[in-house]
């Protein structure tokens, strides 16, 4: 398996321009979850799906964030419009929804919103 | 509020000796905790995981304990080398469906 796939693995983007994070999870993990790292903040959660439904949103940051899992292998984390202190490296994991297992990270998408 | 705590300082130690890094969270009930690595420029390296009921996980050169009364968590690299050098997270369940919260990290070095 190739992992938990994530594009853009970099994104450079003018101030108020929408911006769409990508994500294909492992094929058979049913909960897939998007974190947001910084220097100041750490990781933090954002949102998680488990079979596509978004369970949790409370880490999103306000309105401007949206997230979508139209299907078991693809998600979406979108920012619309974007801004400076949105600049942050994005990770989508995924994980089978027994306890028993670790998350696979994918390797991140860098933004910088200038 | 809740709170994971990790030690922010790095942690450098010299190739051989074990490394100690530190987990302590408050205001948690986690029914399991996890330990990743992460190095620069990379998504976090699932390593252990190990459940309330467990005081003790090994895996090759790494163990894990568990104080559910201290609420904290010890990770330990034996014989460390170099390469172990890299970011270490502990990780929180929280709610259901396997959902994670995450320390800052632990930065340790290992020195030749």
């Amino acid at each position: 398996d190739a992992g938990v796939i994530q594009s853009p693995r970099h994104e450079v983007t003018e101030m108020g321009q929408e911006v769409t994070l990508r994500c294909k999870p492992i094929s058979g993990h049913n909960s897939l979850f998007w974190y947001r790292q910084t220097m100041m903040r750490g990781l933090e959660l954002l949102i998680y799906f488990n079979n596509n439904v978004p369970i949790d949103d409370s880490g999103m940051p306000e309105d401007r964030f949206s997230a979508k899992m139209p299907n078991a292998s693809f998600s979406t984390l979108k920012i619309q419009p974007s801004e400076p202190r949105d600049s942050a490296v994005y990770f989508c994991a995924s994980s089978p929804t027994s306890y028993n297992y670790g998350y696979t990270f994918g390797s991140g998408t860098r933004l910088t919103v200038v | 509020s809740q709170k994971i705590e990790q030690n922010s300082e790095a942690l450098n130690i010299q190739e051989g000796k074990t490394a100690t890094l530190t987990c302590n969270y408050t205001n948690y009930s986690p029914a399991y905790l996890q330990w990743y690595r992460q190095d620069p420029g990379r998504g976090p390296v699932f390593l252990l995981l190990i459940r309330e009921n467990e005081k003790e996980k090994r895996k090759e050169r790494l163990k894990v304990t568990f104080d559910t009364t201290l609420k904290q968590s010890l990770f330990h690299i034996t014989a460390s080398q170099p390469a172990d050098s890299a970011t270490y997270l502990c990780a929180l369940a929280s709610g259901g469906y396997n959902k994670l919260i995450f320390g800052a990290g632990t930065r340790l070095a290992v020195h030749p």
